[in-house]
């Protein structure tokens, strides 16, 4: 089955910084790469999503790439905010799979001021 | 934040007591799962359903049980079977079971075992 690996575990950045996540997968098949935040407590809401047949998509400071030959897809927020400090996953589906969305072990972010 | 809804927020419950965990949604959604998540973990997948009446076994379904007798309603049970139950619950729902639907999440519950 799909295996996903995120790293780093943790990552500290300073604000106005950039911060990059990285995930590889394991399931060729897969075709669904979401993003999702989780800040403290509170449920997890996606933020981004790569879909197999692109290879980067953009949303204002956040950029997900995704490089279907080598397996891995990564996270990029530009300009870091305090506000972005939070918990984040990254999450790999494949096509005919119920919806199953398997979920790396994420990233806490933390942006100083 | 509405659309999908857990009950309760906090959930107590004493070794060997099963306990029911409410999820809800009015999406409109045909799929919904139900995830654990341990401190400094990711989400796994307990179990899953596509469509009413019906479910799957997700990657740690043992000590867990499901029911899907509605559309909007998808209720866990923790059993007594399941040796290490405190975490935090998630559901979430999805418009397709296809492969490539967003699943929006439920504020979670937190169930700790005294």
């Amino acid at each position: 089955g799909e295996n996903v690996e995120q790293h780093p575990s943790t990552l500290s950045v300073q604000e106005g910084d950039s911060a990059v996540i990285k995930c590889t997968y394991s399931d060729s098949a897969s075709n669904y790469f979401p993003w999702y935040k989780q800040e403290l407590g509170k449920r997890p809401q996606l933020i981004i999503d790569i879909r197999s047949n692109v290879g980067e998509k953009k949303d204002q400071r956040i950029a997900v790439t995704l490089n279907k030959t080598a397996k891995h897809f990564s996270l990029h927020i530009t300009e870091t905010q305090p506000e972005d400090s939070a918990v984040y996953f990254c999450a790999a589906m494949g096509f005919n799979q119920g919806g199953k969305l398997i979920f790396g072990q994420g990233t806490e972010l933390s942006v100083k001021p | 934040d509405g659309g999908i809804t857990q009950s309760p927020k906090y959930l107590f419950r004493k070794e060997g007591q099963n306990v029911t965990l409410s999820c809800e949604q009015n999406l409109n959604h045909d799929a919904m799962y139900w995830y654990r998540q341990d401190p400094g973990q990711g989400l796994r997948l307990i179990y899953y359903s596509q469509i009413v009446n019906d479910f799957q076994k997700g990657d740690i379904a043992e000590g867990y049980s499901v029911s899907r007798e509605k559309k909007e309603s998808f209720p866990l049970t923790v059993t007594s079977a399941q040796k290490n139950p405190t975490a935090f619950y998630l559901c979430a729902s999805s418009t397709t079971s296809g492969g490539d639907g967003e699943q929006f999440f439920g504020p979670g519950t937190r169930l700790t075992v005294l």
